[in-house]
């Protein structure tokens, strides 16, 4: 089967730009995750989607951080405008019952 | 709120010899709990799971890890290292709080493979 795809790879934006990333989940995950990254550190959960219902977005900085996921397949993470605190790997993951699979992420650098 | 805590930022070993990298979690409910492993500039790779069968969980690349309720902890080991198991690795627990499964990964542990 397919992995977990996400574009793009790398991105370097300046700060109080915007950007957006792309996921496309295992066909058939139900739940769709990002996580964030930072360099150094394991993963955190930014918002969780459940088809395309969000259940849980306790972390995720709301005032620059947006993810929507139409239709319950793919997703867009977007943050604008960046912070320098922001340079991470964004990781996008699907599940079905205990099976996750991450994609390679999307490496970001905000200078 | 589930959690887990990597005993060791840094482990260093000497090829051949066996690998012990640490983690102890923190569950209100029976845990499912999963080690990655994450080589520079790759992707989180799965190398075993426990979900409440067998206490001792083998995983790929010769690695396994013992569930142990009394002492709540999921170390990980193998019995000899290889250069190519240099890499960071994570141990991590699956939070259903909200009816809905999250991981919860832990801080990671770098392991350093010497000739």
């Amino acid at each position: 089967e397919a992995g977990v795809a996400q574009s793009p790879r790398y991105k370097i934006i300046e700060k109080r730009q915007s950007v957006a990333f792309w996921c496309n989940p295992i066909s058939g995950h139900a739940t769709l995750y990002w996580y964030q990254q930072i360099l150094g550190q394991g993963p955190k959960l930014l918002i969780q989607f459940q088809n395309n219902g969000v259940v849980d977005d306790s972390q995720l900085p709301k005032d620059r951080f947006s993810a929507e996921r139409l239709k319950g397949v793919d997703s867009t993470l977007k943050i604008q405008p960046a912070k320098l605190e922001d340079s991470a790997v964004y990781l996008c993951a699907s599940s079905q019952d205990y099976g996750y699979t991450f994609g390679s992420g999307t490496r970001l650098t905000v200078v | 709120a589930q959690s887990v805590t990597q005993l060791d930022s840094h482990v260093s070993v000497s090829e051949g010899t066996p690998v012990l990298l640490r983690c102890n979690y923190s569950s209100s409910y029976s845990p499912s709990l999963f080690w990655y492993v994450q080589h520079p500039n790759k992707g989180l790779q799965l190398l075993l799971k426990y979900t409440s069968a067998a206490t001792l969980v083998k995983g790929i690349n010769g690695f396994e890890a013992e569930f142990k309720k009394s002492e709540t902890s999921f170390h990980l080991t193998k019995p000899s290292a290889h250069m190519s198991d240099a890499a960071e690795y994570f141990c991590v627990v699956s939070d259903p709080g909200g009816g809905y499964n999250k991981l919860i990964f832990g801080a990671g542990t770098r392991l350093a493979v010497h000739p």
